[in-house]
């Protein structure tokens, strides 16, 4: 089982639409998680981090379940500027306490058509 | 405050040839990662430094090496360089192991 899953896409969705992207890691002890963004040949971009509470920013809503290991992020009322790659990346424990590498998951694209 | 900077950010190789990336964390950043991303693939995962020491590697030749310098600053090198090396190479810092990354823009390696 691959360390962070997402699924590849492409999501393909009108214009006001509501998308969910799911992600799924591996390690249980994986302290942080984070949702990025990044936009054709450009570098990633923090989207927003992932509580356990979870959390809300915008038409951004990200859920974390760590019974299932499982991360989701909610884009509600889908703008043509949201057409981009979805990163999910995962905080885990490597060798030894206290050290944690972020593990990027391959992208979900999202394409919002007019 | 200046964020992740790498240069040069065009570079063109002949194949065989030697390659050296310059990546510079935000400040107080002692993390960096390293990444390849060739066209339309996803971010493939190279070296990660964290507090000078190389702390794991991800699958590829041994080709690829690099450093981390007592500034927290860091270098990726690519000997033998083959065409298919040709990509876009991301440096990532994060404060702690555990915290958010910030990319820098990156270099664009291409290899004729």
């Amino acid at each position: 089982r691959k360390e962070v899953e997402q699924d590849p896409g492409p999501f393909n969705v009108p214009e006001g639409a509501t998308v969910a992207f799911n992600c799924t890691y591996s390690n249980s002890a994986s302290q942080s998680f984070f949702w990025y963004r990044q936009d054709c040949r450009k570098e990633p971009k923090l989207l927003m981090s992932v509580y356990s509470s979870g959390n809300e920013d915008g038409r951004f809503t990200a859920q974390l379940n760590r019974a299932s290991q499982y991360i989701s992020l909610l884009i509600r009322d889908s703008k043509l500027s949201d057409s981009a790659t979805y990163l999910c990346v995962v905080s885990s424990a490597y060798s030894g306490a206290g050290s944690y590498q972020l593990t990027f998951g391959k992208g979900t694209k999202l394409s919002v058509i007019p | 405050e200046a964020g992740v900077t790498q240069s040069p950010t065009h570079l063109i190789k002949t194949r065989g040839q030697q390659a050296t990336l310059r990546c510079s964390p935000i400040s107080g950043h002692t993390s960096v990662y390293w990444y390849q991303q060739a066209l339309g693939l996803g971010l493939q995962f190279l070296l990660w430094y964290d507090e000078g020491e190389e702390r794991n590697r991800g699958n590829f030749p041994p080709r690829f090496s690099g450093r981390q310098f007592p500034n927290y600053s860091s270098e990726l090198n690519v000997n033998a360089l083959e065409l298919e090396d040709s990509a876009l190479y991301l440096c990532a810092s994060s404060l702690l192991s555990y915290t958010e990354a910030f990319f820098g823009q990156g270099t664009r390696l291409t290899v004729v």
